[in-house]
């Protein structure tokens, strides 16, 4: 089962270049997030979508931009990158059952902004 | 605004060492509680789940509690080997299905 997929795995961007992440799950979750995480900073929500069709901003959207394609595709713009954006980025998806939700992560996109 | 605090920030045992990792919230109205492992450089794999209406969880050597009272949870770990050696995360969901986490504990467990 592949989960949740990211791609790529590694990108190095000049300042000032934007460029999309792209997260897929085949878990049929209706929830997904995009989070960075920082050194010692646990990971932070940049954005996640409850369902098909809806956004919403999360602890640290500045500088970011979100789609929600389908179910299965969230995707994760920068459209003016900055050195500040450096980071690991995860995608994770969830369903909520009515007793429980799990989330599940993607292996993470390592940034690095130039 | 929910904030989930981890302590210690780092921790390092000899192996064969029980050891306990806390994690505590700042508002209990938590869907459920979940423990992450992280290698470096990896992604997050799920250890436990504890559900709002439960005290704890267990599967194989790691024990997950919950108080949702007390905004406290704790991983217990037995006799720990160079294996787990790790950064653990612990993450709260709650209002909106969303998912708040804490900054980590980075484990070392020597031979």
């Amino acid at each position: 089962n592949a989960g949740v997929t990211q791609t790529p795995k590694f990108q190095v961007l000049k300042t000032g270049q934007s460029m999309t992440l792209q997260c897929a799950q085949d878990m049929n979750h209706n929830s997904m997030y995009w989070y960075r995480q920082d050194p010692g900073m646990g990971l932070r929500l940049i954005y996640y979508s409850a369902s098909e069709g809806t956004t919403d901003k999360g602890e640290v959207p500045n500088g970011y931009n979100v789609s929600r394609l389908n179910k299965r595709e969230f995707s994760l713009r920068l459209e003016s990158a900055a050195p500040s954006q450096t980071s690991v980025y995860f995608c994770a998806s969830s369903e909520w059952t009515g007793m429980n939700t799990e989330a599940f992560f993607g292996q993470g996109t390592r940034l690095t902004v130039v | 605004k929910q904030e989930v605090t981890q302590i210690p920030a780092a921790l390092s045992v000899p192996e064969g060492e029980n050891l306990v990792l806390n994690c505590s919230f700042t508002d209990s109205a938590i869907y459920n509680l979940q423990w992450f492992r992280q290698d470096p450089g990896k992604g997050l794999t799920s250890l436990l789940l504890i559900q709002s209406s439960q005290r704890e969880q267990t599967s194989g050597r790691l024990n997950a509690s919950l108080d949702k009272s007390s905004g406290r949870s704790t991983l217990y770990i037995a006799a720990s080997q160079p294996g787990d050696s790790a950064t653990y995360l612990c993450a709260v969901t709650h209002a909106g299905n969303m998912l708040t986490f804490g900054g980590g504990t980075r484990l070392m467990v020597k031979p």
